[in-house]
């Protein structure tokens, strides 16, 4: 069973680009999410989304969006991108069972993430 | 709001001894869930174990067990008979009354052959 595939794993990019991050979660889950990663600020969470529709956003400025596709596959896309941007960008799947977001069924799984380097 | 605390930034464990993580953790909510995640160095997160508020047993996963205290708040992780290759950063999450997964800060281990 594949599991959630994120590409690209690396890219370097400078100040004023715009960047947009793939993700293709594992088969049969509907529910992405996406999360930072820095070392100053440690895991934050960025948005997730089901069945198209974006269900929660995190404190992120408006340069921070996303969308997903009818096959559950994501895109986040940063624009006017700063340096403050370098960081792992992690996406994460999972089922949407009965027992909602708490439950153990539904379980987050991690891609390996895609590397932003911005100069 | 809901805050995860991991206050251990770093520990030292000889291989095949016992290590505990600590995590604490504050919500409002009744209904939540505490799940603990592994990352080795290659980036990736790696789901360990998973606790309900209304679990009245505590979670366990081959070598990990969650030490759950709901009255003081604390979901404390055991990883017994360490491996080298349990040398990673490990990460206490919750999820209430939202989507989204709330981590702590970490705790990296290292286990020393």
């Amino acid at each position: 069973k594949a599991g959630v595939t994120q590409t690209p794993r690396y890219l370097i990019k400078t100040r004023g680009q715009q960047v947009t991050l793939s993700c293709s979660p594992i088969s049969g889950h509907r529910s992405v999410s996406w999360y930072q990663q820095t070392p100053g600020q440690g895991l934050q969470f960025l948005f997730e989304y089901f069945s198209e529709t974006q269900r929660n956003k995190g404190n992120f400025p408006g340069r921070f969006s996303g969308r997903q596709f009818s096959n559950s596959r994501s895109e986040m896309n940063v624009s006017t991108l700063e340096l403050g941007d370098s960081a792992l960008y992690l996406c994460a799947s999972s089922l949407w069972l009965a027992g909602g977001p708490k439950s153990g069924a539904n379980v987050l799984t991690f891609g390996a993430g895609s590397r932003l380097t911005v100069l | 709001a809901q805050k995860i605390t991991q206050t251990q930034p770093g520990m030292f464990v000889q291989e095949k001894e016992a290590v505990t993580l600590d995590c604490t953790y504050d919500t409002s909510d009744p209904s939540y869930g505490l799940f603990w995640y592994k990352q080795p160095s290659s980036g990736e997160m790696i789901f360990l174990i998973y606790q309900g508020s209304y679990d009245q047993q505590n979670a366990t996963e081959g070598r990990y067990s969650l030490n759950f205290q709901k009255a003081r708040k604390s979901a404390n992780l055991v990883i017994s008979a360490s491996q080298l290759g349990d040398s990673a950063m490990y990460f206490c999450a919750m999820r209430a009354g939202d989507y989204k997964l709330s981590f702590g800060a970490g705790t990296t281990v290292t286990v020393r052959a």
